[in-house]
């Protein structure tokens, strides 16, 4: 069974920094490209950011290029997100997701941008 | 103007159909797209229901009924989700998403109502 399970989200001050983890399992991690999505209160999915198998290719919405890296550990089937220079409006649930276009998507971690 | 729009809502009655619509923006070819459908109950992560680009290259999600199925309206530029025999618990928000231009790229959603 396919498992995705996000770690690393609380509460942070504007320009704050957090780091999310994902750990995988019940699949072969090293196989499949990787991607985080996020969910404000209320509000739509929107893409974060997309890592390939191999960690090779790597992409960004605009809305976080230059503040946010995607990374991943394949020995630890692990996925990251180190989040930098945080805003109000980063606040969301963040989920990992598997696959391009997900197929699947772990329970998600709230981070909450606040003073 | 989106990549992808969706209505913000439809309603339809326990045992009717639902058809939800995802338009590509224009310029962007329906055709040449393979369209991703999810499902998000309140409060939910969101469900991976299908993906369609032809009779040929389609692809249920895992346990999802084959009430949930996918299409496409060339005519419109639109890809379709087809829900038959409508059940109370079908009540949630759908997203469309495809892969474009190294992006994933989500819908807006749409909010059915079973009444």
């Amino acid at each position: 069974e396919v498992q995705l399970a996000e770690s690393g989200g609380g509460l942070v001050q504007p320009g704050g920094s957090l780091r999310l983890s994902c750990a995988a399992s019940g699949f072969t991690f090293s196989d499949y490209e990787m991607n985080w999505v996020r969910q404000a209160p209320g509000k739509g999915l929107e893409w974060v950011s997309y890592i390939s198998s191999t960690g090779s290719m790597i992409y960004y919405a605009d809305s976080v290029k230059g503040r946010f890296t995607i990374s991943r550990d394949n020995a630890k089937n692990s996925l990251y997100l180190q989040m930098n220079s945080l805003r109000a409006e980063d606040t969301a649930i963040y989920y990992c997701a598997r696959y391009s276009v997900p197929d699947y998507w772990g329970q998600g971690t709230l981070v909450t941008v606040s003073s | 103007q989106p990549v992808l729009t969706q209505p913000t809502s439809l309603s339809a009655s326990p045992g009717a159909s639902a058809r939800f619509t995802c338009t590509l923006r224009s310029g962007i070819n329906v055709g040449t797209y393979r369209i991703y459908w999810y499902q998000q109950k309140p409060g939910s992560l969101p469900r991976y229901l299908l993906r369609y680009k032809s009779d040929s290259d389609k692809q249920q999600g895992s346990g999802v009924p084959s009430r949930f199925s996918g299409s496409k309206d060339a005519s419109t530029n639109a890809g379709l989700l087809l829900i038959s025999g409508l059940q109370s618990e079908d009540e949630a928000d759908y997203y469309c998403a495809i892969w474009y231009s190294s992006t994933c790229v989500f819908g807006g959603g749409t909010k059915l109502t079973v009444l």
